[in-house]
């Protein structure tokens, strides 16, 4: 299976802030990455799908970047609404697998 | 719009059997494939199994083959899951999610509320 390594696992930041998360696979996914948003009690919410394409509705505060198997996660000007986990997936090869996860706190 | 709305959880001992179902609404069913993801108490997600539009097509995780099958009703508009020989490992909130394609591509583009299976004696 393709192991998907989150760093950091938790991260505490201020209202306003811009802040980076990567995700690192155990081998290259080919572009094949999506970054979800879950917020405490909620579903997953999709945001960016082969790495850097936003999905509909999600705003532009949001960004992807990074190819082969190393890929980060932009968030800028936190609002409340923002502090939430964070997932990166990858849809490359069977089976589907996700980072552990990210967690924003407010600081 | 897209929903998709869970039920059949609850709680069953190790060894017993559960069925999820997941009504779907606002898209054309039978167009997309469906998974199955699950999500242990204050872990992280798991991808548990996947089935293509037509319902031909079936994919399971390691850690439940044999064990869980998907189906789909296209009239019902309903995804299924069967959980048999359950595990205290099952334990998790299951989410049923559509794929953005007909074949089981592995993007999931809208997700259900989730059902919570718990598995205990």
């Amino acid at each position: 299976d393709v192991q998907m390594t989150q760093s950091p696992s938790s991260l505490s930041a201020s209202v306003g802030d811009r802040v980076t998360i990567t995700c690192r696979a155990s081998r290259g996914v080919n572009n094949y990455l999506a970054w979800f948003q879950q917020r405490p009690g909620k579903a997953p919410k999709s945001l960016i799908y082969a790495a850097s394409n936003l999905q509909s509705g999600v705003p532009s505060k949001f960004s992807g970047s990074g190819s082969g198997a190393d890929f980060s996660l932009t968030i800028t000007s936190l609002q409340p609404e923002d502090f939430a986990t964070y997932y990166c997936q990858q849809y490359n090869t069977y089976p589907w697998t996700f980072g552990q996860g990210t967690k924003v706190e407010i600081k | 719009e897209v929903q998709l709305v869970e039920s059949g959880g609850g709680l069953v001992q190790p060894g017993g059997s559960l069925r999820l179902s997941c009504a779907a609404s606002g898209f054309t069913f039978s167009s997309y494939a469906m998974s199955w993801v699950r999500q242990a108490p204050g872990k992280g997600l798991e991808w548990v199994s996947g089935i293509s539009g037509s319902g031909d097509s079936t994919y399971y995780a390691d850690s439940v083959r044999g064990r869980f099958t998907i189906s789909r009703d296209k009239p019902k508009n309903t995804l299924y899951l069967q959980m048999n020989s359950l595990r205290v490992e099952d334990t998790a909130i299951y989410y049923c999610a559509k794929d953005s394609r007909t074949y089981s591509y592995g993007l999931f583009d809208c997700w259900g509320q989730g059902i919570l299976v718990t598995v205990s004696s």
